[in-house]
């Protein structure tokens, strides 16, 4: 069956450094993947796409890889700041579809 | 602002009661999708709308599980007979394409059912 897994544990961090979050999917050929910031009481809200012939995506802190054969993409925030703490979710879109499957989302604390 | 609005925020029901949630898309979006979410997990796709046909309801959990688009703009998800496991965040999510590549969502309206 199809599965997007993401660490369902928190992940703590100190200010500064950088966070990586993954995402991991099986029996999926997505079109391209995507990563949404989630913040207590709000509904998600769109960082980055990367398309499955993209190896890597930037936005200013942000960086996103797509690896189609590890069916992996790694979500790195750099410099993090305590405003960076939220859940991240990652979603696949395939073109059977027109819909986005969510992982179960990682939530991130960075300390001061 | 120009966001997605949803309608109530929260809504408490006595089992058996039916509810009816509102979602205001961005205007000029074609696309309209809902998304049921428990506590701690990823939000999962109820239905989708393009304009006003609803193009994939595969995701809703039962026939007691209704929404509509009727004039291509504002929506409606209905429950009847709400049951506890009912209870969870209702998003809506607008795109401006007919294919979602990125989705702007709502605040959600919490359901509780008690």
């Amino acid at each position: 069956s199809q599965k997007i897994e993401q660490n369902s544990e928190a992940l703590n961090i100190q200010e500064g450094k950088t966070a990586t979050l993954t995402c991991n999917y099986t029996n999926y050929s997505p079109a391209y993947l995507q990563w949404y910031r989630q913040d207590p009481g709000r509904g998600p809200v769109f960082l980055l796409l990367i398309r499955e012939n993209e190896k890597e995506k930037r936005k200013e802190r942000l960086k996103v890889t797509f690896d189609t054969t590890l069916k992996q993409s790694l979500f790195h925030i750099t410099a993090s700041q305590p405003a960076d703490s939220a859940t991240y979710l990652c979603a696949l879109y395939n073109n059977a579809g027109n819909m986005l499957t969510f992982g179960g989302g990682t939530r991130l604390m960075v300390k001061p | 602002g120009a966001g997605v609005s949803q309608s109530p925020r929260y809504k408490v029901a006595k089992r058996g009661q039916d509810v009816a949630l509102r979602c205001d898309p961005i205007s000029g979006h074609v696309s309209l999708f809902w998304y049921q979410q428990a506590l701690g997990q990823g939000p999962e796709f109820l239905t989708y709308f393009q304009n006003e046909a609803q193009l994939d309801k595969s995701g809703l959990p039962s026939d007691r599980f209704f929404a509509e688009r009727p004039e291509g703009s504002v929506s409606t998800l209905k429950i009847q007979r709400t049951q506890q496991e009912d209870s969870a965040v209702y998003l809506c999510a607008s795109s401006l394409a007919q294919v979602s590549y990125e989705q702007y969502f709502g605040p959600g309206t919490r359901l509780t059912v008690t």
